[in-house]
């Protein structure tokens, strides 16, 4: 059965970064591409870009531009997301999720809570 | 971008009743690239419809999508403990992914 396992909750304070892993299991990795999406209570769901799991290629939504990088490890099934110059209003759930097709999204992760505070 | 517009924001129900809720786009998108997720809290969201209409693998057969242009619904025909949570609509096809704003479906 897909199954998308990721890294555990983390604390940050502002400016520094963090990378979120996502394992992928029950299916060929490099079939299917990932998105992350994030959920914080003031905002309800946000997309956040996709990364191609074959070729690493990305598209990012225009708010995270220069702030996020998506990337996969083909060698361990692993999609990765770091956002970087991290600010307390992007203390969210991160969660990772399967492309069907065309940004459908039909399996997600558990999600990883990320709260940046001083 | 194309905005969604879920209503009712809550919708407080009994188990066994009907539960219809609606999602309005900000302009005409095809029905070809409108999903439902079901979440419940702790949990991430879980793909219930897609293509407006096409239950996901494993769905019951009491949700129903429908609908065109800008407005669609989810009915939910007679609802069960575990139906109640919250519901997005989100439409996909092509950047940016977009999402509404979700109904909260409670008992009454």
């Amino acid at each position: 059965q897909v199954q998308l396992v990721q890294s555990g909750a983390e604390v940050k304070k502002p400016g520094a970064s963090v990378k979120v892993s996502c394992k992928a299991s029950g299916y060929t990795f490099t079939s299917f591409d990932f998105s992350w999406v994030r959920q914080t209570p003031g905002q309800g769901l946000e997309w956040m870009g996709y990364v191609r799991a074959q070729n690493g290629n990305t598209e990012y939504a225009q708010k995270f531009q220069g702030r996020v990088t998506m990337t996969t490890d083909t060698s361990t099934n692993t999609a990765y997301m770091e956002l970087r110059s991290l600010k307390t209003d992007d203390t969210a759930v991160y969660y990772c999720a399967r492309i069907k097709y065309q940004l459908l999204l039909d399996y997600w992760g558990q999600g990883t809570l990320v709260t940046v505070s001083s | 971008e194309i905005v969604l517009t879920q209503s009712p924001g809550t919708l407080s129900l009994s188990p066994g009743e009907r539960a219809t809720l609606s999602c309005k786009a900000s302009q005409t998108i095809s029905s070809t690239y409108l999903a439902w997720y079901q979440q419940k809290p702790g949990q991430a969201p879980r793909l219930l419809i897609y293509a407006a209409s096409s239950r996901a693998t494993a769905i019951p057969d009491r949700f129903s999508g429908g609908g065109s242009g800008t407005d669609f619904t989810l009915t939910i025909s007679r609802l069960e403990r575990e139906d109640f949570a919250v519901y997005y609509c989100q439409h996909y096809g092509r950047s940016p992914l977009t999402f509404g704003g979700g109904t909260k479906v409670e008992i009454k």
